[in-house]
């Protein structure tokens, strides 16, 4: 089944504690992203990458950061999450015209 | 720069039209349409590319005034099923991010 996942799904943290949100996905797309979702701001994007090692700023991509080694992976670091980091992040992945979420990482700091 | 959907909020008794709006300030390369239903993640509707191409679902239609840089989706004969928040997404010329809006909620009633 073609699909985009995330892990994990929720996570509880605190300030300060370094985290990583994996995603995988298994379309062989070159393009991938992240985004955050808070209400009434809609899906923010923080990184994008059109390949492997290439990535770039979207939005919003102070305090994190992402490598993408591997065309499948694109995980998301948080080297010292705040409180203003909680939110729902989204993993996605797409061809030229349709784009794939994963199902999404609930993420609340302390 | 994020685009801007109206209305913030639908709400609708099943068999009614809804249309969303959607415009941008920049130029457009693409304009998608996305649907999110409440816990899950979003999902692809529709594409509309400069110049007149759309790939989408069958039951859905959308236009793209390219002069304006703006787009409508349009819901007809409005079915439960359609309740959720529609996101569009924008493409500029010159970029390759993908920009969403804040989102218009659907409320459709029996």
């Amino acid at each position: 089944e073609a699909q985009v996942t995330q892990n994990p799904r929720y996570l509880i943290t605190v300030t300060g504690k370094k985290l990583t949100v994996t995603c995988s996905q298994n379309m062989n797309h070159e393009y991938m992203s992240w985004y955050r979702q808070d209400p009434g701001l809609g899906l923010r994007q923080i990184y994008y990458s059109m390949n492997v090692e290439v990535t770039d700023k979207g939005d919003v991509p102070e305090g994190y950061k992402v490598s993408r080694k591997e065309k499948r992976n694109f995980p998301l670091i948080l080297e010292s999450p705040s409180p203003n980091q909680t939110s729902l992040y989204f993993c996605a992945s797409r061809t030229a015209y349709e784009q794939y979420f994963g199902p999404g990482t609930r993420l609340t700091v302390t | 720069q994020q685009p801007v959907q109206s209305p913030q909020a639908v709400i609708l008794r099943e068999g009614e039209d809804a249309v969303i709006n959607c415009s941008s300030s920049k130029a457009l390369y693409s304009v998608h349409w996305y649907r999110q239903k409440h816990g899950e993640a979003p999902v692809f509707l529709m594409i509309l590319l400069k110049g007149g191409e759309q790939k989408g679902h069958d039951k859905i239609s959308a236009s793209f005034n390219e002069k304006k840089q703006q787009s409508s989706l349009y819901l007809t004969a409005s079915q439960l099923s359609y309740s959720g928040t529609y996101f569009c997404g924008t493409e500029q010329q010159d970029t390759d991010k993908l920009i969403f809006g804040t989102g218009t909620r659907l409320q459709v009633f029996p």
